[in-house]
């Protein structure tokens, strides 16, 4: 596609409801990024993918969430059992490292969706 | 420990007031991108730095390796400059990009 796509673009949920946000990056991009963006703050690292493999979840909050890429294309973020401080937008980034230096390299543009504002009611 | 900041936290100009906004970070880096986030969400990556200086239009932003710092400068502001703007980074030891506070602008007319 032209741009990083993410859907939904809103989503309320109930306190305790599952959620699955999803991210279409640029075709071919290698590595994907998701974010987590609370009000009036920069976005937060949540997880990182080089193609299939999830290669950093550090940012994860809690084991409520959990996020895959299983064809190395499209990924999903899925939250279970939300709660109010999930509430915020999620934001998922792509890039495509230069060709000819390998996969982690210094120069790498970043392209980002707009973002899912995720509400816990 | 890794990390980012900027200042000003909030910055107001007058239209065609030339603008500054600043990024620290504490260790070494393989990159530094700012960006621009407009209200309702949008990131648009407007620099990817490693060293030196880069001018795109009015803007021009540049980068001290020595002193991990990096400035964006607007010149020329107009309302339309208005967003947040983020500096972004990814540390040598590191596979992701920080992100820091964000500054944001606004360009009264």
């Amino acid at each position: 596609g032209a741009g990083v796509s993410q859907s939904p673009r809103y989503k309320v949920a109930k306190r305790g409801q599952d959620v699955a946000l999803r991210c279409d990056p640029i075709s071919g991009h290698v590595s994907l990024f998701w974010y987590q963006q609370a009000l009036g703050q920069g976005p937060e690292f949540l997880t990182y993918f080089q193609n299939e493999a999830q290669l950093d979840k550090s940012g994860l909050p809690s084991d409520r969430f959990f996020a895959e890429r299983p064809e190395g294309s499209v990924s999903t973020l899925k939250i279970q059992r939300t709660q109010q401080e999930d509430s915020a937008v999620y934001l998922c980034a792509s890039s495509l490292p230069r060709p000819g230096q390998g996969v982690l390299v210094t120069n790498e543009k970043l392209f980002f969706g707009s973002g899912t504002q995720l509400s816990v009611l | 420990k890794n990390e980012v900041e900027q200042s000003p936290q909030n910055l107001t100009a007058q239209e065609g007031e030339f603008i500054t906004i600043n990024c620290s970070y504490s260790v070494g880096i393989s990159a530094l991108h700012w960006l621009q986030q407009h209200p309702g969400g949008g990131i648009v990556s407007l620099f990817m730095l490693s060293s030196g200086k880069k001018k795109h239009g009015r803007l021009i932003a540049t980068i001290n390796i020595q002193e991990k710092h990096s400035s964006l400068h607007i010149t020329a502001s107009h309302p339309r400059d208005s967003a947040v703007y983020i500096c972004a980074v990814k540390f040598i030891n590191g596979q992701n990009f920080v992100f820091g506070p964000g500054t944001r602008l606004s360009v009264l007319p």
